[in-house]
């Protein structure tokens, strides 16, 4: 079993659509969680940090499932621009290392 | 942010010759940083865990003698992938940060002829 698993996806929703991705970890001992952006050819961008209480930024929100062990994404309204490729990150046991999901594919359609 | 920047940017070579790439964090200082590669359609995959004045850590699987690690100073990190083969063509992508973020190079295109 994978440490970190996603669905690989592609996902193709139209403009505007709400699109959600899920993510589990199998290390207990993690204790970071992230969700990264990466483009095609492009190094990943940290999209934003994954806590217990759930967490907003604009558009996005991040949640986390200790007891489950799984990590969600949820994107609204959905752009053009925010085709790519979505990485699920947990850190390691030492909380420095990252351990990275194979990402899921997103196209946002006009 | 933190900017971290990575040299050279593409570089292709011939089998058998040797390639290093470059990582320096340009706004802090890193005793620790990371490197990674990253096959077309793949996640990135851990190779090495560089520390600044000792030797790095490397994952499992990974040659040490064939990817040379140096950290050499608070702010540049190198990687030589010594007598490169096709098979070593990748993306190559460096990191540095502490364990709330991690700061990433632009990565290096490496393609063996």
């Amino acid at each position: 079993r994978k440490e970190v698993e996603q669905d690989p996806g592609p996902f193709n929703v139209p403009e505007g659509a709400t699109v959600a991705f899920n993510c589990t970890y199998s290390n207990s001992a993690s204790q970071s969680f992230f969700w990264y952006r990466q483009d095609c050819r492009k190094e990943p961008k940290l999209l934003m940090s994954v806590y217990s209480s759930g967490n907003e930024d604009g558009r996005f929100t991040a949640q986390l499932n200790r007891a489950s062990q799984y990590i969600s994404l949820l994107i609204r309204d959905s752009k053009l621009s925010d085709s790519a490729t979505y990485l699920c990150v947990a850190s390691g046991g030492n909380n420095r290392k990252l351990i990275w999901g194979l990402g899921t594919s997103l196209a946002v359609n006009p | 942010g933190a900017v971290v920047s990575q040299h050279p940017s593409w570089v292709i070579c011939k089998s058998g010759t040797s390639v290093k790439i470059e990582c320096r964090s340009l706004d802090f200082q890193a005793t620790t940083m990371f490197w990674y590669r990253q096959f077309p359609k793949q996640s990135l995959m851990l190779m090495a865990t560089s520390n600044e004045g000792s030797k790095a850590t490397y994952e499992q699987g990974v040659e040490k003698d064939k990817f040379l690690i140096n950290h050499a100073s608070l702010t540049l990190s190198t990687l030589t992938v010594t007598s490169a083969h096709p098979e070593d063509s990748s993306f190559y992508i460096c990191s540095a940060g502490g364990a709330y973020e991690q700061y990433f190079g632009p990565g290096t295109r490496l393609t063996v002829t």
